[in-house]
Order: C-alpha cells, then sequence, then structure tokens
C-alpha cells in the first residue's frame, strides 16, 4: 500500500538554529497536511498544501510541496522553545481518500 | 464548544478483559477515526466512519471492533485485550469532501498488563 515516510525521525537542535523534516510518498498524493503535536498532546491541523510546487508560510514555518506531488518539507526558521513537539506530515492518496500519516519527526530544542 | 471528547482519558486493563473507548464530536462532522499511536509508528488507523452508519478498516484493524451509534458518536471496542494493545488511542474527525483537516480528541492513554 501506500506509504508515506519521514525523517528524520528525532533532531535535537539549540535555540535559535534552524530545522527541517522532510516527507516522501511512494506515490504521488492530493495534498499533504501538517500536524503539531505538544508533548502529552494531540495531534492539531498547522496547514495543508494542494498546488504543485506549492510555497506556504506561517511566521518562521515554510512548507513547500514538491512538483511531482511526492515530497514535502517543514522548516523552521530561529528554532525557540515553543517549537517542541512532534510534527506529522499525512497525504491523502487519491485513490482511496484516505490520510496516511508519516512516522513524524520529534523536535528537541535546548534552550 | 467541546470539539472532539474522549473518555477515559487513563485506563489499567489485564490482559483478556473487555472495554469500549468512547468518542464524539460537536461539529457535525460526517467523517470519523480511530488512530493509535506508538513509539516510532506514527498515528496508525484502526478503523474509520466515512458517514452514519458505514464502518470500514484501516491499517491495523485485528483485535477490534467499532460502532458508529449515530452521527455525533463512534465507539472503539477490544473484546480480549492483549499487552500488544497498550497505546495511545486517538480519535479524529472531519468534514468529507474536499481537503478538510481532521480535529483530534485528547487520546486514551491504554496499559494491558
Amino acid at each position: 500500500g501506500q506509504q508515506v515516510m519521514q525523517i528524520p525521525q528525532y533532531q535535537h537542535v539549540q535555540e535559535g538554529e534552524d530545522f527541517t523534516t522532510y516527507c516522501n510518498s511512494s506515490t504521488t498524493l492530493s495534498n499533504i497536511q501538517w500536524y503539531k503535536q505538544r508533548p502529552g498532546g494531540h495531534p492539531v491541523f498547522l496547514i495543508q498544501l494542494v498546488k504543485s510546487g506549492e510555497v506556504k508560510k506561517q511566521k518562521r514555518l515554510t512548507f513547500q510541496f514538491g512538483e511531482a506531488k511526492k515530497n514535502s518539507s517543514l522548516h523552521i526558521t530561529a528554532t525557540q522553545t515553543t517549537d517542541v513537539g512532534t510534527y506529522f506530515c499525512a497525504g491523502i492518496d487519491p485513490n482511496t481518500g484516505k490520510l496516511i500519516f508519516g512516522q513524524g519527526t520529534t523536535l528537541q530544542v535546548k534552550p | 464548544n467541546a470539539g472532539v471528547t474522549q473518555t477515559p482519558k487513563f485506563q489499567v486493563l489485564k490482559t483478556g478483559q473487555s472495554m469500549t473507548l468512547q468518542c464524539a464530536q460537536d461539529m457535525n462532522h460526517n467523517s470519523m477515526y480511530w488512530y493509535r499511536q506508538d513509539p516510532g509508528m506514527g498515528l496508525r488507523l484502526i478503523y474509520y466512519s466515512a458517514s452514519e452508519g458505514t464502518t470500514d478498516k484501516g491499517e491495523v484493524p485485528n483485535g477490534y471492533n467499532v460502532s458508529r451509534l449515530n452521527k455525533r458518536e463512534f465507539s472503539l471496542r477490544l473484546e480480549s485485550a492483549a499487552p500488544s494493545q497498550t497505546s495511545v488511542y486517538f480519535c479524529a474527525s472531519r468534514l468529507t469532501g474536499g481537503n478538510q483537516p481532521q480535529h483530534f480528541g485528547d487520546g486514551t492513554r491504554l496499559s494491558i498488563l
């Protein structure tokens, strides 16, 4: 079946450093969604990308969707301790309509 | 507006016991989902319900059953709990159609001894 792979699994950074997580699908996706889960919390929707090559920004967060709609990335500029958590990408399989989650990248930020 | 409400928040069971996890949403969403989250495994879909009266298997349905009681409620049942079912369980819902995001409950932390 379709798989969505996310790397790295863990990332430790010093506060102020940048951070990037990558998401790759085995097949073309209808769209890609990104979620953030704070420690002990539940996933919360951040953003959705639909168009090939789309780039969206939310303050220090930049989201990209690849030209082939098979990969995506989330980049955080100048991390802060409030960025700590696990970031999940999730793609919609165009054949089934199901949302397939990546394994997540857990970000730790050292003050 | 409570969103997605899950009960209980924590539960400890013995192997072989049964229990039902409850989920209710007040956002008039058509689709509802049950996931389990294990370290390093991300969120894995157990069952989902695209609309009231329908349910379908997800990626890891074995050992579970579900009931879509009405549009608001979607329950997950473990008939004979096993230690491998120790996990955090999340219920989610969304509007059907288009590219709607999923809204998650706070989760149920389940330990099976």
